[in-house]
C-alpha cells in the first residue's frame, strides 16, 4: 500500500517569506509525527498528532512554526518569516498508535532551503 | 533527557564480512527501539523493532538485540554485501513521551 508521502519534496525560499510543508500520512494511522534533520545528524522531534490533536509541541524551536492536522489525517507544517537557520530535511512520520508496539514509518522527507 | 549514541560513527569493511553495529542510551524506561536504515536523498526505512519486552529480533540477514537494563543494542549484519551501504540510525521511543530520539547514525560503507 501507499506509504507516507511529503510535499514538496524540495522547496528554495528567501528569508523572511512564509512556507508550509504538507504530509500525508498512512491511511488509517491515528498518529502523525514531525521531526527535523541536520546534515550529518539524526532527527529531532519538532511535534506529535494523536488524530487531529496536537497532544505534543514540546520540539517546536520558537513561534515561528506550527503544526495543525485539522481532520486527523493530512498535516501541515508552518514555518513563518523563515530564517536561514530553518534550512534543514523536515520528516513526517505516522504509526498505528503510540506505545511500544508501534513502527513509525518515515517520509521521504522535504528539503527545504532558505537563501 | 535520553540521550542516544551509535558507534562507530563510520565503518568499512569488504564485501561478505559479518559487522556489528552499536547503540547506547541512557534512560533504560523504554517502550521500544528501532533500527532504521538511511539512503542518501532518500527517506528512513524501518529496519527492526524491538520492543521493551523483547531481548532480540531478526530479520533475513538483520538480527538486533536489546539490553534495556545496561542501555546498549547492537544491530548484526551477517554477510555483508554492497547493496547494505548506508547510514544506520538507531532511535529509541522512551516512555516519557511522544518521541523518537535518534543517534547520530553509522556510516557503513561495504566495498566489492
Amino acid at each position: 500500500g501507499a506509504g507516507v508521502s511529503q510535499s514538496p519534496r524540495y522547496k528554495v525560499t528567501k528569508r523572511g517569506q512564509d512556507v508550509a510543508l504538507r504530509c500525508d500520512p498512512i491511511s488509517g494511522h491515528v498518529s502523525l509525527y514531525w521531526y527535523r534533520q541536520a546534515l550529518g545528524q539524526g532527527p529531532e522531534f519538532l511535534t506529535y498528532f494523536n488524530y487531529e490533536a496536537q497532544q505534543d509541541k514540546s520540539g517546536l524551536p520558537n513561534d515561528r512554526f506550527s503544526a495543525e492536522r485539522p481532520e486527523g489525517s493530512i498535516s501541515t507544517l508552518t514555518i513563518q518569516r523563515t530564517e536561514q537557520r530553518d534550512s534543514a530535511m523536515y520528516r513526517c512520520a505516522s504509526s498505528v498508535a503510540s506505545g511500544d508496539s508501534y513502527e513509525q514509518y518515515f517520509g521521504p522527507g522535504t528539503r527545504l532551503t532558505v537563501t | 533527557k535520553q540521550e542516544v549514541t551509535q558507534i562507530p560513527a563510520a565503518l568499512s569493511v569488504p564485501e561478505g564480512e559479518n559487522l556489528v553495529l552499536n547503540c547506547s542510551f541512557t534512560d533504560s524506561a523504554i517502550y521500544n527501539l528501532q533500527w532504521f536504515r538511511q539512503d542518501p536523498g532518500k527517506g528512513l526505512t524501518s529496519l527492526l523493532l524491538i520492543q521493551s519486552s523483547q531481548r532480540e529480533q531478526t530479520s533475513g540477514r538483520l538480527n538486533a538485540s536489546l539490553d534495556k537494563s545496561s542501555g546498549r543494542s547492537t544491530l548484526y549484519i551477517a554477510a555483508s554485501q554492497p547493496g547494505d551501504s548506508a547510514t544506520y540510525l538507531c532511535a529509541v521511543h522512551s516512555n516519557s513521551g511522544y518521541a523518537l530520539n535518534f543517534g547520530k547514525g553509522t556510516s557503513l560503507l561495504v566495498t566489492p
